[in-house]
């Protein structure tokens, strides 16, 4: 089954308690994508990646980091977690542009709680 | 810059209604695509339809359509025969060809239908 997966589901940390978030597609896609979603907002993108070793900021990429090692996998890695990083967060990967496909599939999303 | 605008926060309808929820897409570039996604309760994202720049021909799926017009830079859903499973934030995107394939988001709107 196509899919994009993402754990863990739920987390509830502490402030500054390094954590990692994983994300992976079995669809062979090239692109990769984070965002949050916080209340009154909509989703927005933190970090991107158009292929392995290529990544970009987003719109919000302030206190988070990605790796593009392989094609399957974005991880996102909060180094030092802060309550304002509570938030709703959601892996999405796409075809190449070029394709001509450009619809992003979103994973289940997690959701991050920063005490 | 992109923007997309759904002014309805929060509507309630009766079932058996139909109900059309709006939204209002601004960008610079004439090459572009427009997404709904339907967020059920369970969190998940749920993609609904990919509408290129080019063509506005009307879709409809069912219970679900979708007008298209670029002279009002509008992409509004509309849902016949409402039923309680259509109960969900329904967010509007838009995703311009030259961009870095973000997908800019509404702010979503909650549906509910009452029984």
């Amino acid at each position: 089954e196509a899919q994009v997966t993402q754990n863990p589901r739920y987390l509830i940390t502490v402030t500054g308690k390094k954590l990692t978030v994983t994300c992976s597609q079995n669809m062979n896609h090239e692109y990769m994508s984070w965002y949050r979603q916080d209340p009154g907002l909509g989703l927005r993108q933190i970090y991107y990646s158009m292929n392995v070793e290529v990544t970009d900021k987003g719109d919000v990429p302030e206190g988070y980091k990605v790796s593009r090692k392989e094609k399957r996998n974005f991880p996102l890695i909060l180094e030092s977690p802060s309550p304002n990083q509570t938030s709703l967060y959601f892996c999405a990967s796409s075809r190449d542009r070029g394709r001509g496909t450009d619809t992003q599939y979103f994973g289940p999303g997690t959701r991050l709680t920063v005490l | 810059a992109q923007k997309v605008t759904q002014a309805q926060t929060e509507i309630s309808v009766v079932e058996k209604e139909d109900v059309t929820l709006d939204c209002v897409y601004e960008t610079r570039d004439t090459t572009y695509y427009l997404f709904w996604y339907k967020q059920p309760p369970s969190g998940e994202l749920v993609f609904l339809i990919r509408r290129n720049s080019f063509d506005e021909q009307n879709e409809i799926s069912g219970r679900y359509s979708w007008n298209f017009q670029k002279s009002t830079s509008s992409f509004n859903f509309t849902i016949t025969a409402s039923q309680v499973v259509d109960s969900a934030v329904y967010f509007c995107a838009l995703l311009t060809l030259f961009g870095n394939e973000k997908l800019t988001f509404g702010t979503g709107t909650r549906l509910t239908i009452i029984p």
